[in-house]
């Protein structure tokens, strides 16, 4: 079955500097790839997607790029806030609506 | 995008009582949907995928005896645990999507969660 990794743990940046999180799968056949952003005691929330037949998409501040041949994708979140402290989880789907969830990224933006 | 809403938002149990979570699609037909749970600062494991109108399908290691899973409408689906034990205290999430087996659309939405403490 699919497995999901996820780097790093946590991360720390200044105000307005650029974070970075990274996953790999394992499944060539997942195609669909979303980011969610949880903050304490709620549900996920989805903040950007990619399909398996693109390779970078952009959201403002948010952009993901995803690297087929060596299953990995990442997140990159540029001119970061404090707001955007939180935990994200990257997630794959090979098209069930079934998604395996990477084991998160504690994001802390320091003012 | 479309709401999924999780009802109640927290619950505090007595051992060996059962207690139930819902989960409606307000704004659309959930023809799947998903039940996880989520330990602290862990991650999302599923637990178990349900369709409507039929029997859900349980992850590996997931008791489907203690996690009792019902899928009545394309609008609800609820999550009842049995019996609960400390043990059983998490936070419980669902997500919906519907999207059938041609639509290539495969987002699902996600609920607020259920904090369940059993005491």
């Amino acid at each position: 079955g699919e497995n999901v990794e996820q780097h790093p743990s946590t991360l720390s940046v200044q105000e307005g500097d650029s974070a970075v999180i990274k996953c790999t799968y394992s499944d060539s056949a997942s195609n669909y790839f979303p980011w969610y952003k949880q903050e304490l005691g709620k549900g996920p929330q989805l903040i950007i997607d990619i399909r398996s037949n693109v390779g970078e998409k952009k959201d403002q501040r948010i952009a993901v790029t995803l690297n087929k041949t060596a299953k990995h994708f990442s997140l990159h979140i540029t001119e970061t806030q404090p707001e955007d402290s939180a935990v994200y989880f990257c997630a794959a789907s090979e098209g069930t609506y079934k998604y395996i969830f990477g084991t998160g990224t504690r994001l802390k933006v320091l003012a | 995008g479309a709401v999924v809403s999780q009802h109640p938002s927290r619950v505090i149990c007595k051992s060996g009582t059962s207690v139930k979570i819902e989960c409606r699609s307000l704004d659309f037909q959930a023809t799947t949907m998903f039940w996880y749970r989520q330990f602290p600062k862990k991650s999302l494991m599923l637990m178990a995928t349900s369709n409507e109108g039929s029997k859900a399908t349980y992850e590996q290691g997931v008791e489907k005896d203690k996690f009792l899973i019902n899928h009545a409408s394309l609008t609800l689906s609820t999550l009842t645990v049995t019996s609960a034990h400390p043990e059983d205290s998490s936070f419980y999430i669902c997500s919906a999507s519907g999207a059938s087996s041609l639509d290539l659309n495969t987002e699902a939405f996600f609920g607020q969660g259920t904090r369940l403490t059993v005491v």
